[in-house]
C-alpha cells in the first residue's frame, strides 16, 4: 500500500524551515527519500533504516519512528536549490512502493 | 551516475499498437525497475527483475510485459497501446535493498 505524504505541497522563501511527512499502515523497515526537479530523473537524499537513525544531507536531514511508522524529512534554510518535488518510498523485499510526493517551492 | 539510458527518450504511438521500452546500464547492478509516473500517482512499480531472466510483477502489471537476456538491459513491452497507458516511463537500478539510481525516463503518448 502507498504511503501517505504530508503536506501535499509547501512554498518557502529562501532561508525558511519544511518539514515533509511519510506515513505507513504497514511496518517500516527502512525509509528513502527521493527528490526530482522538474522534467528531470529522480535523485536519491538518503536512506532511513529500522532503528531511529537520523541521516543527513547538506541541510537536509531526516528522522524515522518505526513504531508509528513514519518518517520525516527536515529541510531547514531552504535554498532555491531545494525547489522540486520529494518522494518517500518504503522498501519490501528489494522493491520500493512510493508516496504521491510533496511538491516545494522556494522562492527568493 | 549510475550510467543508465532509456531509449526511445519520447515516443509517440497509436492505440493498439505493441511498443517496446529499453532501459540500457553500465553499473552492473543485480536489480532493474520499471516505474511509471503520472500526475497525483507519484512512481508505481510496473515490474522488476532481480536478475537475467528472473522477473516479476509491480504493483500496475497490466498490458505490461518485462524482459532480461543479459545483466545490462531491461525491456519493457506494452503489448497492444492503450491510452491510459500514456506516461513517463523511468527505468532504475540497484541492488536491492538500496539506493536506486533512475534513467531520464521515456515520455510516451499513446494516441
Amino acid at each position: 500500500q502507498q504511503p501517505v505524504q504530508s503536506p501535499q505541497a509547501v512554498i518557502l522563501r529562501e532561508g525558511e524551515d519544511a518539514v515533509i511527512n511519510c506515513s505507513s499502515s504497514k511496518a517500516l523497515y527502512s525509509v528513502h527519500w527521493y527528490r526530482q526537479k522538474h522534467g528531470e530523473a529522480p535523485v536519491f537524499l538518503m536512506i532511513l533504516l529500522k532503528g531511529g537513525e537520523q541521516k543527513g544531507h547538506e541541510k537536509i536531514s531526516a528522522s524515522f519512528n518505526e513504531k508509528k511508522q513514519q518518517s520525516s524529512l527536515y529541510l531547514t534554510a531552504s535554498q532555491l536549490s531545494y525547489s522540486g518535488t520529494y518522494f518517500c518510498g518504503t522498501e519490501t523485499g528489494g522493491k520500493l512502493t512510493f508516496g504521491q510526493g510533496t511538491i516545494l517551492t522556494v522562492h527568493p | 551516475d549510475a550510467g543508465i539510458t532509456q531509449s526511445p527518450r519520447h515516443k509517440v504511438t497509436e492505440t493498439g499498437t505493441p511498443v517496446t521500452l529499453r532501459c540500457h546500464q553500465t553499473e552492473n547492478h543485480r536489480y532493474m525497475y520499471w516505474y511509471r509516473q503520472d500526475p497525483g500517482h507519484g512512481l508505481r512499480l510496473i515490474h522488476y527483475s532481480y536478475g537475467v531472466k528472473d522477473t516479476d510483477k509491480g504493483e500496475v502489471s497490466d498490458g505490461y510485459s518485462v524482459s532480461r537476456s543479459k545483466t545490462e538491459d531491461f525491456l519493457l513491452t506494452l503489448e497492444s497501446a492503450t491510452s491510459s497507458q500514456t506516461s513517463v516511463y523511468f527505468c532504475a537500478t540497484g541492488q536491492g535493498e538500496g539506493t536506486q539510481y533512475f534513467g531520464p525516463g521515456t515520455r510516451l503518448t499513446v494516441l
